[in-house]
């Protein structure tokens, strides 16, 4: 049983397009997370939803927007995409643990912007 | 605001050879510290991690870690390498906030020569 799942593995699209990523989770943990990798394997937290509600919001541009349906799911949607999204982008998983909890990772979503 | 530095953004190795991978770390307050691997392709994967317990941490697959406050050093070893160990490390720093963000290092990625 996959923990973290990622939908689609890959995705290219052509600049201007929206797009949708969606993770799963089957832990059972109350905090979830997105983060991009890009070309140089630099990791940066996007966004992290905790029972649902947003607690983390680094600085990303509005074009990128994050829905959390329930516990288990939390799905990134971008709009307008540019050649700059074009990255890795990481769904993570925890339970809430004051800072020490083990976050869990998706396999990744390889998007590719023309 | 936390931060790590890992020093070496390629490291090699012979099998069977020592791995010293070097993070330091950044905070005003002592730090929740961890390890995680990236294989190829894949998604971030927990090694071990630091919670103000014991100072030396041992991790899965034969790798260890000492937080060292007085060199705000938290260096990841492991005795012999195998060809299995070749991958991207990444050392990071919890957020003391409760907001449970990660703040990542920039990597460093291990080859293991045979």
């Amino acid at each position: 049983d996959t923990a973290v799942s990622q939908t689609p593995k890959y995705l290219v699209t052509q600049m201007g397009n929206d797009k949708s990523i969606k993770c799963e989770q089957n832990l059972g943990h109350d905090t979830m997370y997105w983060y991009k990798q890009d070309s140089k394997k630099f990791l940066k937290i996007m966004f992290s939803y905790n029972n649902k509600e947003l607690i983390i919001n680094e600085t990303v541009p509005n074009r990128f927007s994050p829905k959390s349906p329930d516990k288990a799911h939390l799905n990134l949607h971008i709009n307008s995409l540019e050649l700059g999204d074009s990255a890795v982008y990481f769904c993570a998983s925890s339970q809430f643990l004051a800072g020490t909890d083990t976050q869990y990772f998706g396999p990744g979503t390889r998007l590719t912007v023309l | 605001a936390q931060s790590v530095t890992q020093l070496g953004s390629h490291v090699s190795v012979s099998e069977g050879a020592l791995v010293l991978l070097r993070c330091n770390y950044s905070s005003s307050v002592p730090p929740y510290l961890f390890w995680y691997v990236q294989y190829p392709n894949q998604g971030l994967q927990l090694l071990l991690k630091y919670t103000s317990a014991a100072t030396l941490v041992k991790g899965i697959n034969g790798f260890e870690a000492e937080f060292k406050k007085s060199e705000t050093s938290f260096h990841l070893t492991k005795p012999s390498a195998h060809m299995s160990d070749a991958a991207e490390y990444f050392c990071a720093v919890s957020d003391l906030s409760g907001n449970e963000k990660l703040t990542f290092g920039t990597g460093t990625r291990l080859t293991i020569i045979p």
